[in-house]
């Protein structure tokens, strides 16, 4: 079965910091990877994915994350916080088949706090 | 371009009452669509999903129903609120049978059941 781990309820940096939201996952076959990031009272937005190819994938707001199939991980990063990027932040799998199989497996989220 | 629209944006409705949330999609043809809740600004449970008109995939059992009727609309809805009805729903629309694509939320309601 697909599943998509997200260990820390809640991240804390400090702004001007480098940040990382971990994210590991279990998937049949090859993954399709997503992030989305959700602000208060709003709907989820879509920051980047990987489909395939290079393991380091940017996104929107200078976020990026990095595929590593051996550890089977997409973990997020952006090298300097701010204050903005306070939010809850899911990753997502989908497998590559059809059925509920192709339904995108969330992760329960991580709050990201950043601090002044 | 494709927009996804979701209302009402909040609602308060008593224990017993009836429940009607409305989610349509425009600029794209015969999308998966997908109702979640949202508990406490947490994580996100998959209520029902549709591949198509008058196709309704249930993933949880619960108070709760959806309906297609249309290409591009997704209705959820209850004859009886409960108090566990409470929470965020968000409606969500994807490209049939694009599994590179991700999702694309609507903004959201928020229900309160008291």
């Amino acid at each position: 079965a697909q599943s998509v781990a997200q260990p820390e309820d809640q991240v804390n940096v400090a702004e001007g910091n480098p940040l990382t939201v971990k994210c590991t996952y279990s998937v049949s076959g090859n993954p399709y990877l997503f992030w989305y990031v959700q602000y208060p009272n709003r709907g989820l937005q879509f920051l980047l994915k990987y489909i395939t190819g290079d393991n380091l994938v940017k996104g929107s707001y200078g976020f990026e994350a990095e595929f590593n199939k051996s550890q089977t991980s997409f973990h997020l990063k952006k090298p300097s916080a701010l204050v903005s990027d306070s939010a809850l932040y899911f990753c997502a799998v989908r497998g590559r088949r059809g059925g509920s199989q192709g339904n995108l497996i969330f992760g329960k989220g991580t709050k990201l706090s950043v601090k002044p | 371009s494709q927009t996804i629209h979701q209302w009402p944006a909040t609602l308060v409705q008593p224990v017993g009452s009836p429940l009607s949330l409305e989610c349509t999609v425009e600029g794209t043809s015969n999308p998966n669509l997908y109702w979640y809740r949202q508990a406490a600004g947490r994580g996100l449970q998959l209520l029902f999903y549709s591949v198509g008109i008058g196709q309704i995939s249930s993933e949880v059992p619960q108070n709760l129903s959806a309906s297609r009727p249309q290409d591009r609309q997704f209705i959820l809805s209850s004859k009886k609120l409960l108090l566990s009805d409470s929470g965020f729903y968000l409606c969500a629309w994807s490209v049939a049978g694009g599994y590179s694509y991700g999702y694309t939320f609507g903004s959201g309601t928020r229900l309160t059941v008291v």
